[in-house]
């Protein structure tokens, strides 16, 4: 199972761009990467999802090297209500008896200042 | 409309009773999943429905037992309710094995 690594923390103030970075070393070749952020009290939501190279969408960009080894969101621009826990998950589009793409792991909880 | 729905919000109860928890999706999805979160916010899968057949079960106590009347509900009963349950219990759903959508969570107090 593809495992995903995240740092457990970041700090941020208002208006810089955050950059976090996933390690997922055993991704597999029909694995896709999947963002999903977590306010307090609520249930996760999706933010991106990528296969290879740039993804970009309202809410955020996804790059992804040639090698996929790894994976990077950023948030442009963040306010104080990006303050949330950021989660990457890796896994196929088809279900096939592997549930790594269920993992949420610990996330990134990243705190946004003024 | 809410999209993926729980009730109750807020569940307080005493050891080694039985409760059930409903969740309910209106996005036409075929799959549904059962998630815990604890005090230390990691985030596990219980259990997940394709069509209304059990697909995943995770290593859950047996005192667990999912029900998916049909595939816009999923329901959990939970017997003989131990401290170590108390959580956040949270339903999702997706379209096959895709993206999946949260309902706002179950939080779970057992005394």
């Amino acid at each position: 199972l593809a495992k995903t690594t995240q740092p457990i923390s970041m700090d941020s103030y208002e208006g810089q761009e955050v950059n976090i970075t996933c390690s997922h070393n055993n991704i597999a070749t029909n694995d896709y990467i999947t963002w999903y952020q977590q306010f307090p009290s609520q249930g996760p939501r999706f933010i991106i999802q990528g296969y290879k190279t740039k993804v970009t969408n309202e809410v955020a960009s996804l790059f992804i090297p040639a090698d996929r080894k790894s994976s990077t969101l950023s948030l442009p621009r963040v306010s104080l209500s990006d303050t949330a826990v950021y989660y990457c998950l890796v896994g196929p589009e088809e279900y096939g008896g592997a549930t790594n793409k269920l993992i949420f792991g610990t996330g990134t909880l990243l705190a946004v200042q003024p | 409309d809410t999209a993926v729905s729980q009730t109750p919000k807020y569940l307080v109860t005493q050891m080694g009773n039985d409760k059930s928890i409903k969740c309910e999706q209106n996005l036409g999805h075929d799959t549904m999943y059962w998630y815990k979160q604890d005090s230390k916010k990691f985030l596990k899968i219980m259990f997940s429905y394709n069509n209304k057949e059990l697909i995943i079960n995770e290593t859950v106590p047996n005192r667990f037992s999912p029900k998916s009347p049909d595939k816009a509900h999923l329901n959990l009963h939970i017997n003989s309710l131990e401290l170590g349950d108390s959580a956040v219990y949270f339903c999702a759903s997706s379209q096959s094995w895709g993206t999946q959508y949260f309902g706002p969570g179950t939080r779970l107090l057992v005394l």
